[in-house]
């Protein structure tokens, strides 16, 4: 499985655009980036998952180059309840089966 | 949009005793997940389930765990023996069909072995 890696904090001022970028430089050809949002002591949130170049929907934006050994997800005008972690997966698949494997995430801040 | 719900949402055992957590998964969905989470830690893959079969374990997956679907539609985690670090949130997760579907997590149950 690709490891991942990103900051272990950020912070940012609401209504800022903020970028999360993570690495995984040994992404294989069949896997797919993942990112998930979590609050304290609930379950991880799907956020966005894509292959490469750009893709939007209506929280957040990912983009992937075109090597794909990064990401950045990027959340627009965030709020004081965008405070949460932040993981970013390689999502590894095989037959029909998916594994994922969270790292330590991003925990972001908003401050008013 | 539908849920992945778990029961109960907070357990406190005794240690040594058996537990069984529960989860119902999303309608149609066929792949099945338990992962855990100690208390400042990252999430942990447990284990993998489809067609009624364990496709995938993790280390943390010993004999003193297991799963089912008892009737078809619940996903249970069982721990036989309980021990003080089994403390820790459970989420279950599942998935539609295709490999590329994502994962849908459940709320948690936080257990806490006394």
């Amino acid at each position: 499985l690709a490891k991942t890696t990103q900051p272990i904090s950020m912070d940012s001022y609401e209504g800022q655009e903020v970028n999360i970028t993570c690495s995984h430089n040994n992404i294989a050809t069949n896997d797919y980036i993942t990112w998930y949002q979590q609050f304290p002591s609930q379950g991880p949130r799907f956020i966005i998952q894509g292959y490469k170049t750009k893709v939007t929907n209506e929280v957040a934006s990912l983009f992937i180059p075109a090597d794909r050994k990064s990401s950045t997800l990027s959340l627009p005008r965030v709020s004081l309840s965008d405070t949460a972690v932040y993981y970013c997966l390689v999502a590894t698949y095989s037959g029909g089966y998916q594994k994922v494997t969270f790292g330590t995430g991003t925990k972001l801040q908003v401050i008013p | 949009e539908p849920e992945v719900t778990q029961t109960p949402s907070h357990q406190v055992t005794q240690m040594g005793q058996e537990v069984i957590l529960r989860c119902v998964p999303i309608s149609n969905h066929l792949y099945f997940y338990w992962y855990r989470q100690i208390l400042g830690q990252k999430v942990e893959f447990l284990v993998s389930f489809y067609n009624n079969e364990i496709s995938e374990k993790s280390e943390i997956f010993d004999d003193q765990f297991s799963v089912e679907r008892p009737d078809g539609s619940n996903f249970t985690l069982k721990i036989r023996s309980t021990k003080l670090e089994d403390s820790a949130m459970y989420f279950c997760a599942n998935r539609l069909r295709l490999a590329t579907d994502t994962q849908y997590f459940g709320p948690g149950t936080r257990l806490t072995v006394l």
